[in-house]
């Protein structure tokens, strides 16, 4: 079966400017996860869609929101860049969401590594 | 919110040799932990996970082991090979919140 699959590998942007990346989850995956890793830190928590909703979100600013597909593929979107969204931005996904979800291993994609000069 | 420290940051060890990565957790309500594997460059892989109603579980070379009472959990590799090279991360969630909070990260090297 096919991974989750994130695009695009890389992204080079400027400040101010406005990043769309995506994400495919695992077929048959209803829940998606977004995390941030900057340069040698860990995985930050952005957001989870399940069902096509926004479920949970961390400690992140407005400009970073996404949404999901009625395929469960899901898009983060992060406006007005700054330098220190640098980062690797890691999708996962779990089969479903909830009860169930909460207690099931995420998958991961290869990221996007996100540049801002 | 739920709080994982991680140590240590760094660990080196000789091949053969047995490495430790322990974790503590804040939140009593937290009751799954998996543990991550990252090698450079590369997508994080779960190797092992616990649930808050098991004390300890094994997976030939790899074990996890949790202690709820004082809230911490400890990931034990054994016979440590070079390829097990990587960074490692806990992670904790809580039930039905789907909010996964993961440790800084434990870059273990095994010197051949």
């Amino acid at each position: 079966e096919a991974g989750v699959t994130q695009s695009p590998t890389h992204l080079i942007k400027t400040r101010g400017q406005q990043a769309t990346l995506r994400c495919s989850p695992i077929s048959g995956h209803t829940s998606v996860y977004w995390y941030q890793q900057a340069l040698g830190l860990g995985l930050q928590f952005l957001l989870w869609y399940d069902e096509g909703e926004e479920r949970n979100r961390g400690n992140f600013p407005p400009r970073f929101s996404g949404r999901q597909f009625p395929n469960y593929s899901s898009e983060l979107n992060v406006n007005a860049l700054e330098l220190e969204d640098s980062a690797l931005y890691l999708c996962a996904s779990t089969p479903t969401g909830g009860l169930i979800g909460s207690n099931q291993p995420q998958h991961f994609g290869d990221g996007t590594r996100l540049s801002i000069l | 919110g739920e709080n994982v420290e991680q140590h240590p940051s760094t660990l080196s060890v000789q091949e053969g040799d047995s490495a430790v990565i322990k974790c503590t957790y804040s939140d009593s309500a937290s009751n799954y932990f998996p543990w991550y594997k990252q090698e450079l460059g590369k997508r994080p892989q779960l190797i092992i996970d616990i649930r808050s109603n098991v004390g300890e579980k094994k997976d030939q070379r790899i074990a996890v082991t949790l202690n709820k009472t004082a809230k911490h959990f400890s990931l034990h590799i054994t016979e440590t090979q070079p390829e097990d090279s990587a960074v490692y991360f806990c992670a904790a969630s809580i039930y039905n919140f789907n909010k996964f909070y993961f440790g800084s990260g434990t870059k273990l090297n095994v010197k051949p």
